[in-house]
């Protein structure tokens, strides 16, 4: 799987926007870019996904970069509910066929968003 | 509330033991999948079944096994415990095999304590 990076931690003040972000240079052009957050003791919950324009959902946007290289989720107003940890995973959508990938997040570390009231 | 239910919330053995953590999908998901998440190794792929066959397999251990059945609820088997077994286990489900069109619902989770 193609490897991301995020920093480790960011902070926010509430209502104030948030712009997470993720460098994955070894993109390839069938990944697909997911974003989920786990909550404090929660399982972790989808955000948003990807591939080459920016989505916009009713969670979040994803604003992916020109040439794939980068991306950054962008929470507009966050609140005291969106403090979490946030993932960037890359999912190939050309696996499949051995099976060995099928279907699995590859969670990396994450950044730890701390919302300050 | 994602409509993956897991059971127990939390179970406490001794190492040497066997136990099984139960899993229902969310309604209509045809593929269940575990994860591991531990504090030295983070939250890790353990293995993922569809529609009753396993269709793929993570850093699972041969101590660990998993089946899905025809009612679409899976359980993992973890036997011969070892006190770094101790994790937060989790199961997820999604409609179709591989999800990459679509999200992952994740179940609360299972704690395991192994003494």
């Amino acid at each position: 799987d193609a490897k991301t990076t995020q920093p480790n931690s960011m902070e926010s003040n509430e209502e104030e926007p948030v712009h997470l972000p993720c460098n994955h240079s070894t993109i390839s052009g069938t990944d697909y870019i997911h974003w989920y957050r786990q909550l404090p003791s929660q399982g972790p919950e989808y955000v948003i996904h990807g591939l080459t324009s920016n989505v916009n959902n009713r969670m979040a946007s994803l604003a992916i970069a020109e040439d794939r290289k980068s991306s950054t989720l962008i929470l507009h107003r966050a609140t005291l509910r969106d403090a979490a940890v946030y993932y960037c995973i890359l999912r190939d959508s050309q696996l499949g066929a051995g099976g060995t990938s099928y279907g699995k997040l590859t969670f990396g570390q994450g950044t730890i968003l701390t919302v300050h009231p | 509330d994602s409509g993956v239910t897991q059971t127990p919330k939390h179970l406490i053995t001794a190492t040497g033991q066997r136990v099984t953590l139960r899993c229902s999908p969310r309604s209509g998901d045809l593929s269940v999948y575990w994860y591991q998440q531990s504090l030295d190794q983070g939250l890790q792929f353990l293995i993922q079944y569809y529609n009753g066959e396993e269709r793929a397999k993570g850093n699972i251990l041969e101590r660990f096994s998993a089946q899905q059945f025809p009612d679409l609820h899976s359980e993992l088997n973890l036997s011969s415990l070892e006190l770094g077994d101790s994790a937060l286990y989790f199961c997820a489900s999604s409609v179709a095999p591989s999800g990459v069109y679509n999200e992952q619902f994740f179940g609360p989770g299972t704690r395991l304590t192994v003494l």
